[in-house]
């Protein structure tokens, strides 16, 4: 079983519709989350990050955090063809678990139709 | 530009050849991380800087891999004798001790054909 699993898509909706993102993982030493955007050839865009259960928003984005289950989400509302890429979340132990690196998902890769 | 900036963004290589890759952090960023990320997948952590010191090492880092940062600025990432599976996409990243719990900032990466 791999440490971080995401369901790599493809995902295709319509302009302006919700999305959801999803992460589930298997390491209960993570202590924080982040989300990263990734356009085709470019380098990873840090969306958001977290390091607690709960909710946390920014603008269109919210990041949801379910440290009990081992899942984490992204929600995207309105959602803009220019949003049309592939989305990674990435967690870390940190200094306290002995390491500062993160572990990405497979990224899932998502088209806004206009 | 302030983000991390990486060089060459595409390098082709013949089997067996060496390469070298260059990242310039962030300015005020003591740590530095290397990544690998090939088609379909996520990136892999490679290794890990803080200032000049190398502290944290993947197994995929072998012996062919070696890194470096040596004033505790840019870093280089070397490959010798290329193999075919080196291809892949290099990835820079920078972060500031102490700051947000390790929100590590990605560069452009370095684009790796072996042929």
């Amino acid at each position: 079983q791999k440490e971080v699993e995401q369901d790599p898509g493809p995902l295709s909706v319509p302009e302006g519709a919700i999305v959801s993102l999803n992460c589930t993982y298997s390491n209960s030493a993570f202590q924080y989350f982040m989300w990263y955007r990734q356009y085709s050839r470019k380098g990873p865009e840090l969306l958001m990050y977290t390091y607690s259960s709960g909710n946390k928003e920014d603008g269109r984005f919210t990041a949801q955090v379910d440290k009990s289950s081992k899942y984490i989400s992204l929600f995207i509302r309105d959602s803009q063809p220019s949003d049309s890429a592939t989305y990674l979340c990435a967690m870390g132990v940190g200094t306290q678990g002995g390491s500062e690196k993160l572990v990405f998902g497979k990224g899932t890769k998502l088209t806004v139709n206009p | 530009d302030t983000g991390v900036s990486q060089n060459p963004r595409h390098k082709i290589t013949k089997r067996g050849q060496n390469v070298t890759f260059r990242c310039d952090p962030i300015s005020e960023h003591n740590r530095l991380y290397w990544y690998r990320q090939t088609l379909g997948q996520g990136p892999e952590f490679l290794t890990y800087f803080q200032n000049e010191a190398q502290l944290e090492k993947s197994r995929l880092l072998s012996d062919r891999f070696s890194a470096e940062r040596p004033k505790g600025s840019f870093s280089t990432l070397e490959i010798q004798r290329t193999e075919q599976g080196d291809s892949a996409m290099y990835l820079c990243a920078s972060s500031l001790k102490g700051q947000g719990q390790n929100v590590q900032f990605f560069g452009p990466g370095t684009r790796l054909t072996v042929l």
